[in-house]
């Protein structure tokens, strides 16, 4: 079946450290692949996404490689800040008539500062 | 734009007691849906609409009804709420391309 497999968390990082968040799916076809992200008592924003594979997203500092070799698209970013503090979302959209999106667990960053 | 907008944003019901939860969108999306969040299960489509007048159930539809008469509104309706129904629940909207979808604040619902 269909599904987004995500590190689980907490992450909790240092303040200008380098944050890596895993991401890995199955899918039939060609999904497009996207990052949401969750801060605290808020509803989800689209972070970053890659409709194609070697597509990269990038958005706020962050970055995601659509891999179709390794079935991936780990969330990268260089220097993290407090404000990243959050949850985020890893998940993929079926380009079947559903166009339904399916979520990884979601994995939360804590960053201190 | 007011974008998707959900109302209310909480709720606390007894079991067995009905409710709608409503969602409307300003952005003329054909394509609707609703989800449920749950604690380290992400967030899980309960159903959807690809436009006027036609729905579909999603991954965990048990319990709840949708209709779709206009573009703009997507109502969810708890029929007889159960504790198990406890979450937070998520409208969602997207446009004809479906490489986006825009998520309203949420409804935090507690049936007690």
């Amino acid at each position: 079946g269909n599904s987004v497999t995500q590190m689980e968390g907490p992450v909790t990082l240092s303040e200008e450290a380098f944050l890596t968040i895993n991401c890995t799916y199955t899918a039939t076809g060609y999904p497009s692949l996207f990052w949401y992200v969750q801060y605290p008592g808020e509803g989800l924003q689209l972070l970053l996404k890659a409709t194609k594979a070697d597509d990269k997203g990038s958005n706020k500092g962050f970055e995601a490689t659509y891999r179709k070799e390794t079935t991936s698209f780990h969330l990268e970013k260089g220097s993290v800040q407090v404000s990243d503090s959050a949850v985020y979302f890893c998940a993929l959209i079926l380009m079947d008539s559903s166009y339904k999106l399916i979520f990884g667990s979601g994995t939360r960053l804590l960053v201190r500062p | 734009n007011a974008g998707v907008t959900q109302t209310p944003k909480f709720q606390v019901l007894k079991t067995g007691q009905s409710m709608t939860l409503q969602c409307a969108q300003d952005m003329n999306h054909e394509y609707m849906s609703w989800y449920r969040q749950d604690p380290g299960m992400g967030l899980r489509l309960i159903h959807y609409s690809v436009g006027a007048g036609i729905t579909d159930q999603g991954e965990v539809p048990n319990g709840y009804n949708v209709s779709r008469s206009t573009t703009e509104d997507f109502p969810l309706r708890l029929l007889s709420a159960a504790p198990s129904q406890t979450s937070v629940y998520f409208c969602a909207s997207s446009p004809p391309s479906y490489n986006e979808q825009f998520f309203g604040p949420g409804t935090r619902l507690t049936v007690l």
